[in-house]
């Protein structure tokens, strides 16, 4: 596609509830990241994918975040149990290297998560 | 990572140069300096990098401190819809890797 694709746009989920949000990299693209943004705060790195292989996970805050990227293109954000501190927006980013270098990384719109 | 810092905010006119600051004064040889803008209900935009020498795009103008310590990220004209918030990001070595974006320049444009 044109672009990153993220879906869904917003959700609210109760807590307690387990969330999925998905993002169609830009096709081709190698390299997919997904950050967390809080309000009023910059986008924090949650986690990396090389392919399918999810090369760094050090960001995902607690083992209720679970990130997956079976076929190497579309990748899905999983968060357990959502807790009201989960709610931030979501973004993700992809490049292809070594054009991420001239072109940078194209982000999403993000998900915007409520958790009620 | 190397940090970066930046004003909370910054305000222009329409049609008016812009220039945000950006202080990295513990930048490495091997790290190359990015901006990338956010506008409202948007993920981040790229901008502009440069290690070194200037680098001027479409969008921007980077011009860097001759002891790399500080960088000023150039709007030649400032539209409306240049309002956003600004990033200024060290990256280290020749892959890009995560990005460390800190809390950024919120810039307003009136008209």
């Amino acid at each position: 596609g044109a672009g990153v694709s993220q879906s869904p746009r917003y959700k609210v989920a109760k807590r307690g509830q387990d969330v999925a949000l998905r993002c169609d990299p830009i096709s081709g693209h190698v390299s997919l990241f997904w950050y967390q943004q809080a309000l009023g705060q910059g986008p924090e790195f949650l986690t990396y994918f090389q392919n399918e292989a999810q090369l760094d996970k050090s960001g995902l805050p607690s083992d209720r975040f679970f990130a997956e990227r079976p076929e190497g293109s579309v990748s899905t954000l999983k968060i357990q149990r959502t807790q009201q501190e989960d709610s931030a927006v979501y973004l993700c980013a992809s490049s292809s290297p070594p054009w991420d270098r001239v072109y940078g990384y194209t982000f999403g719109s993000g998900t915007r998560l409520t958790v009620v | 990572d190397a940090k970066t810092t930046q004003p909370n905010s910054m305000e222009s006119n329409e049609e008016e140069p812009v220039h945000l600051p950006c202080n990295h004064s513990t930048i490495s040889g091997t790290d190359y300096i990015h901006w990338y803008r956010q506008l409202p209900s948007q993920g981040p935009e790229y901008v502009i990098h440069g290690l070194t020498s200037n680098v001027n795009n479409r969008m921007a103008s980077l011009a860097i401190a001759e002891d790399r310590k500080s960088s000023t990220l150039i709007l030649h004209r400032a539209t409306l819809r240049d309002a956003a918030v600004y990033y200024c990001i060290l990256t280290r070595g020749s892959t890009l890797g995560r990005l460390y974006f800190g809390r950024g320049t919120q810039l307003t444009v009136w008209p």
